[in-house]
């Protein structure tokens, strides 16, 4: 079976506070991709990583950082020093190769208090 | 802003009908996804088209259909509508339509069955 778990479903943080958003997936296929989107209160869907099933490499943009474990079927999301403006929907996504289909967690709700 | 536009932002109508949603892809895009998401079912991947020709299928109802013209935009059809198609429902672009792509999404159209 192929699924996304993201077992936070909502996540409330005090402004400053760092906060990491967790991303477990199954797929039998060696070739996959996994992605994190954003959903701010506008509703529309915003692209923040890619991620590829042979590149395990750790990544850090600004306060943002992703950490991916294959051993443990994880592509975790860390946003340090939280803001308000970081409140909003975060969903992890697992796009097997050959499928060309997203296959959607259910979200974690983030909220950032000041 | 994404570039993907989607007309109308919100729809009403009643058991029954059939509605009509429209996407523009962003320039250059030859690849459009359709995306419902409704609180019980979380973001469904419905469709994808590519370059006018059908490429992938998910979760999408026999009621539902959809189409990518020569200009590339894309239309989504519902029919025999239910309480329970009541969502908002996404277009995605992306370049080639590839599982690695990047999808860019549009601001959704919120259908409300009554």
């Amino acid at each position: 079976a192929q699924k996304v778990t993201q077992a936070q479903t909502e996540i409330s943080v005090v402004e400053k506070e760092d906060v990491t958003l967790d991303c477990v997936y199954e797929t039998r296929d060696t070739t996959y991709y996994l992605f994190w989107y954003k959903q701010p209160p506008s509703g529309e869907l915003v692209f923040l990583i890619r991620r590829n099933s042979f590149d395990e490499q750790n990544e850090i943009s600004g306060r943002y950082s992703w950490n991916f474990q294959k051993s443990t079927s994880s592509f975790n999301f860390t946003i340090t020093a939280s803001q308000v403006v970081d409140s909003a929907v975060y969903f992890c996504a697992l796009v097997p190769s050959g499928t060309y289909k997203y296959i959607f967690g259910t979200g974690t709700r983030l909220k950032v208090l000041a | 802003d994404s570039g993907v536009t989607q007309t109308p932002k919100h729809l009403i109508t009643a058991t029954g009908q059939r509605v009509t949603l429209r996407c523009s892809p962003r320039s250059g895009d030859l690849s459009v996804y359709w995306y419902q998401q409704s609180l019980d079912q979380g973001l469904q991947f419905l469709i994808q088209y590519y370059n006018g020709e059908e490429r992938a299928k998910g979760n999408i109802l026999e009621r539902f259909s959809a189409q990518q013209f020569p200009d590339l935009h894309s239309e989504l059809n519902l029919s025999s509508l239910e309480l329970g198609d009541s969502a908002l429902y996404f277009c995605a672009s992306s370049a080639m339509g590839h599982e690695a792509d990047t999808q860019y999404f549009g601001p959704g159209t919120r259908l409300t069955v009554l």
